[in-house]
């Protein structure tokens, strides 16, 4: 599995729309990216994915750059209950095998 | 609630004791994972099976563990001699092979060795 950088932490407005960044600039043809979420002391919970184009759900956004190497997770009006921290995974697998996460992003939405 | 549980939320060993968790997944999921997760860390994938066959494990998973999935629905992982530097929370998950792609995680076990 490509390995992803994110920032450690960010804040932002509730209401306003969050934007998490992901670089996976060796991520391979075959590899999707997918992200999760953990909300304290929960298991983490499956947000979105995709491969190439670009990909909306009820929860968020996500964007991928042309050339694939980085990714933008969008949530779109973010509440008080988006506080998490956010997983950015590249894997080739259709997300069914094991998942390798790394430190994530805490995102703080600050009232 | 994902609909996959863990039991118990909480457990509290002393060093060098045995522990088992168990894990209840989604009833239809082929697919079961166990992951472990450290304070401010991501979680670490232990193992998974399809069914009762175990088909992958992490380097991670030494041989003081051991999981089962024995009728193809629950699972255990069992520690055995515990050690201070397993203290974690194990994670569960579970997923519908060919289906879905999404892993659903339970609330996770919080293991305490003193």
């Amino acid at each position: 599995d490509a390995k992803t950088t994110q920032p450690t932490s960010m804040d932002c407005a509730e209401g306003r729309a969050a934007n998490l960044p992901c670089n996976h600039s060796t991520i391979s043809g075959n590899e999707y990216v997918y992200w999760y979420r953990q909300i304290h002391s929960q298991g983490p919970q499956y947000i979105i994915h995709g491969l190439k184009n670009n990909e909306t759900n009820e929860m968020a956004s996500l964007i991928i750059t042309e050339d694939r190497k980085s990714s933008t997770l969008i949530l779109p009006h973010a509440t008080l209950r988006d506080t998490a921290v956010y997983y950015c995974i590249a894997t080739s697998n259709f997300g069914n095998e094991k998942l390798t996460f790394g430190t994530g992003t805490r995102l703080t939405i600050i009232p | 609630d994902t609909g996959v549980s863990q039991d118990p939320r909480h457990k509290i060993t002393k060093r060098g004791q045995n522990v088992t968790f168990r894990c209840d997944p989604i009833s239809e999921h082929n697919r079961l994972y166990w992951y472990r997760q450290t304070l401010g860390q991501g979680p670490e994938f232990l193992t998974y099976f399809q069914n009762e066959a175990q088909l992958e494990k992490s380097r991670l998973l030494s041989d003081r563990f051991s999981a089962e999935r024995p009728k193809g629905s629950f699972s255990t992982l069992e520690i055995q001699r515990t050690e201070q530097g397993d203290s974690a929370m194990y994670l569960c998950a579970s997923s519908l092979e060919a289906v879905s792609y999404e892993q659903y995680f339970g609330p996770g076990t919080r293991l305490t060795v003193t």
